[in-house]
Formats: C-alpha cells, structure tokens, sequence
C-alpha cells in the first residue's frame, strides 16, 4: 500500500523554467491537496481538490496551476518559476469525514529555483 | 484573526517520562483540533483529531490530546515517552461552520526530542 507517492523528491530549476509535480494517490479518496512548507511559515495550503473535476484555490494560489486528472492524480504545475516558490511542497489527500482534515502526506518534493 | 500557537520551539523529555507538547488557538466558535507528526524528511502524519464530544482524544502511538474549551488549548500528551517519538509536531485547527473551506490553521511546530 503505498498510499501518497510525488514525483520527483528534488529538484532544481531556474528562474522562469516550468515543471510539473506529479502526486498521486491508491486509497480512493476523494479530495486531494497541495501545500507547500517553509521555514518559520507553517504549512500553507496552495490548492484542493474536493473531488475529481473540481479544484479550488487555498491561501497562496498566485504562480501554481493544478489539474485534477482523475480521481488518483492531482498535479501541480508552475508555469515560470521564482525563487520565492522555492520550498517544500507536499500533496495530502483524504476521505471525506467530519472535520475535513488531509489525512494521508506523500514524502515531499524538495524544490529550488536559482 | 484566526491563529494557532505552539508556545515551545523545542521540548526535551527523557525516555519513559510523560510528555507535553502545547498548543493554544484563537478561532471562532468551537473548531475542529488536530495534531500531525512528521519524522525527517518525510511527509506529515496524521495522529488524531477532536470532533466533538468527549475532551480526551486517544490517537496513533500511544498518543492522547486534551481539549480544554476554557483554555482554548489543545495539548499533547503521552505518559510515557520513546526515544522513536522525537520528531517535529505540529497542531491545526479548522473553524467548524467553514462549509467548504478545507483551510486548516497550522501551528508553526514544536521540535521533540526524547533523550535516551
């Protein structure tokens, strides 16, 4: 069970290149999330995704795209990439239950853009 | 405004000793309260939640929380600490009404490290 798996754990770009970072998840779960995480800031919701073919914007949307695949992937995609979106980014996903909390965390992707 | 603090960077605790990790919160209404763990280099694990209900939250590991509306505070604990529970922790909260506003308030994490 491998529960959530992101693609790729590092990865350097620079400034204004694009990438996408794969997430995906094997517990039939419906809603999917993307945080990122920096130091002395917490963790920061950027997007969700309650259900397959709607995504939602969190707290720090500005330079990310997703796209909610189907009801296993949901991807995050930016387009011109900035030093400032250099951070830890980590896709959660969860059941919907009381409360509505990400229950499931995959392992990170460690990003840096020079 | 809505915040969610973890007053201890760092908490040190000898192994076999109970162990408290806090957490205070400023948010209307009566919300929902989690606590996450995450071990280095990895992602975050869930560990347990108050919904409602009874003020004593029993969760993963061995891990209990104590909510205290009164106090507003939400603190972790276990009587008896390992050495495998050092790890950085962090509490949520999440308003109760928000309808579908899945933003979870975090804290900004306490580091536990359980001395051998």
């Amino acid at each position: 069970n491998a529960g959530v798996t992101q693609t790729p754990k590092f990865q350097v770009l620079k400034t204004g290149q694009s990438m996408t970072l794969q997430c995906a998840q094997d517990m039939n779960h419906n809603s999917m999330y993307w945080y990122r995480q920096d130091p002395g800031m917490g963790l920061r919701l950027i997007y969700y995704s309650a259900s397959e073919g709607t995504t939602d914007k969190g707290e720090v949307p500005n330079g990310y795209n997703v796209s909610r695949l189907n009801k296993r992937e949901f991807s995050l995609r930016l387009e011109s990439a900035a030093p400032s979106q250099t951070s830890v980014y980590f896709c959660a996903s969860s059941e919907f239950r009381q409360g509505n909390q990400p229950q499931h965390f995959g392992d990170g992707t460690r990003l840096s853009i020079l | 405004a809505q915040s969610v603090a973890q007053p201890e960077d760092q908490v040190n605790v000898a192994e076999g000793n109970p162990l408290t990790v806090k957490c205070t919160y400023s948010v209307s209404g009566n919300p929902y309260l989690f606590w996450y763990v995450q071990y280095p280099n990895r992602g975050l694990q869930f560990l347990l939640k108050y919904i409602t209900g009874d003020n004593l939250v029993k969760g993963s590991y061995g891990f209990e929380a104590e909510f205290n509306k009164s106090q507003t505070s939400f603190h972790l604990k276990k009587p008896s600490a390992l050495v495998s529970d050092s790890a950085l922790y962090f509490c949520a909260v999440r308003e109760r009404n928000a309808g579908n506003n899945r933003k979870l308030i975090w804290g900004l994490g306490t580091s536990l490290a359980v001395n051998p």
